[in-house]
């Protein structure tokens, strides 16, 4: 199975400072028809995961454009250019290139 | 819009069985796959497996098969998961998730214990 590594593990981040997730795979996520299936996702605390980004670095619709993906092959990055109050929880990656679709271990991020 | 409904929250002794059910709005179900994801009480996402809500066809991950069945009431849009001889480990949060992980249900609790 793909393991996706995420550093760091907990992130503490004043308001407005800009912050970066790794994501690291043990095997390429390009998958054989061009497309690198690596998603973020973010669960608030009491709630569900939702897609901030899909495909590395397309922004699902209504997220705000304070996140950005970006990376190819086995390291991605999830940066937040200004973080907000809500942005609070905790951030996970996803790849589903190769089955077992498998998740990052999770960045828990902290506002100062 | 586009929502994901799920069952309420479930109190189990080890041996019983449960039944989840994910209901889907706002979409074709029939359109996009379903994901199942388990998420133990202070632990990350676990890919349960997924079925293909055109043809019915279960795919389980290795930790989650023989006592865990995915099924459709494609009728009535809604997908359901069902585990049966519950253990301790079975406490958790199941959310079920569209295909490509743009909607997620808002979680099922389900508690073991006797």
């Amino acid at each position: 199975d793909v393991v996706l590594t995420q550093t760091p593990p907990t992130l503490s981040a004043t308001i407005g400072q800009s912050v970066s997730i790794s994501c690291r795979s043990s095997q390429s996520l390009l998958h054989s028809n061009g497309n690198t299936y690596l998603n973020w996702l973010l669960q608030r605390p009491g709630q569900p995961p939702q897609l901030l980004i899909y495909l590395v670095s397309r922004l699902e619709s209504g997220v705000p454009n304070r996140f950005s993906g970006s990376g190819s092959g086995t390291d991605f990055t999830l940066k937040i250019s200004g973080v907000e109050a809500e942005d609070l929880g905790v951030y996970y990656c996803v790849q589903s290139t190769h089955a077992p679709l498998t998740f990052g271990s999770g960045t828990k991020l902290e506002i100062k | 819009q586009i929502q994901l409904v799920q069952s309420g929250p479930e109190l189990k002794k080890p041996g019983e069985s449960v039944k989840i059910s994910c209901k889907a709005s706002g979409y074709t179900f029939t359109d996009y796959a379903m994901h199942w994801v388990k998420q133990a009480p202070g632990k990350g996402l676990k890919w349960m497996g997924w079925i293909n809500t055109y043809t019915g066809k279960p795919t389980y991950a290795d930790d989650f098969k023989g006592r865990f069945v995915f099924s459709l009431e494609a009728s009535a849009s809604t997908a359901n998961l069902q585990i049966s001889n519950l253990k301790n480990e079975d406490t958790a949060t199941y959310f079920c998730a569209r295909a490509y992980m743009d909607a997620w249900g808002q979680g099922a609790s389900v508690t073991v214990s006797s």
